[in-house]
């Protein structure tokens, strides 16, 4: 089935560590998303990829960084530098950058620092 | 300020009763769509619908329907004869010019329908 897969689910991080989350595609979308969801609040862009081998920070870039290597791949890495990750991280996909696109999302990685 | 707005964080309903949810946006363009998204305790977004600025006509689906109004800024939700299957957290969105990738997202609507 086409879709959108994040792994893992659940992370837990010691403090001081990057941690890396999973985003494939099956798709054959353009473009890819990467957003945070704090409880209780909407979601925040962190980065996007419009094609491979590009991507652009949203809002809350600092602390992250990623990277497009393949059309169906965006990888998320949190870093040590990002000082409050414990958070639900959502990624998304859509079909380009043409107005009007819907973005699809996955199911979410929980990642909590212990 | 919010580009979107959505001013309820938690509705509870009885089964069955309708409830309107509401979503205010604000945008200098033109040009622009408007999104909803259902988020239920699993976690992952579901798309509802998507409007385009240009096309007011309001859209029915089953139990669900929705009512954009330009005049108002508005782009509200209606579920009737909810369910208990419809609790979750329900999101209105916006993207415009000239970055359509870069949506912004209200802070949700909690929706608790109790049997």
């Amino acid at each position: 089935d086409g879709g959108i897969t994040q792994s893992p689910k659940y992370l837990f991080r010691k403090e001081g560590q990057n941690v890396t989350l999973s985003c494939e595609q099956n798709l054959n979308h353009d473009a890819m998303y990467w957003y945070r969801q704090d409880p209780g609040q909407g979601l925040r862009l962190i980065y996007y990829s419009q094609i491979v081998n590009d991507f652009q920070k949203g809002d809350i870039a600092e602390g992250y960084s990623v990277s497009r290597e393949k059309k169906e791949s965006f990888p998320l890495t949190v870093t040590s530098a990002q000082k409050n990750p414990t958070a639900f991280y959502l990624c998304a996909s859509s079909f380009g950058t043409d107005s009007g696109n819907t973005i699809y999302f996955g199911e979410g990685s929980w990642l909590t620092v212990v | 300020a919010q580009k979107v707005t959505q001013a309820q964080t938690e509705i509870s309903v009885v089964e069955k009763e309708d409830v309107t949810l509401d979503c205010v946006y604000e945008t200098r363009d033109t040009t622009y769509y408007l999104f909803w998204y259902k988020q239920p305790p699993s976690g992952e977004l579901v798309f509802l619908i998507r409007r385009n600025s240009f096309d007011e006509q309001n859209e029915i689906s089953g139990r669900y329907s929705w009512n954009f109004q330009k005049s108002t800024s508005s782009f509200n939700f209606t579920i009737t004869a909810s369910q208990v299957v419809d609790s979750a957290v329900y999101f209105c969105a916006l993207s415009e010019a000239p970055d359509f990738n870069k949506f912004y997202f209200g802070s949700g609507t909690k929706l608790n329908v109790k049997p």
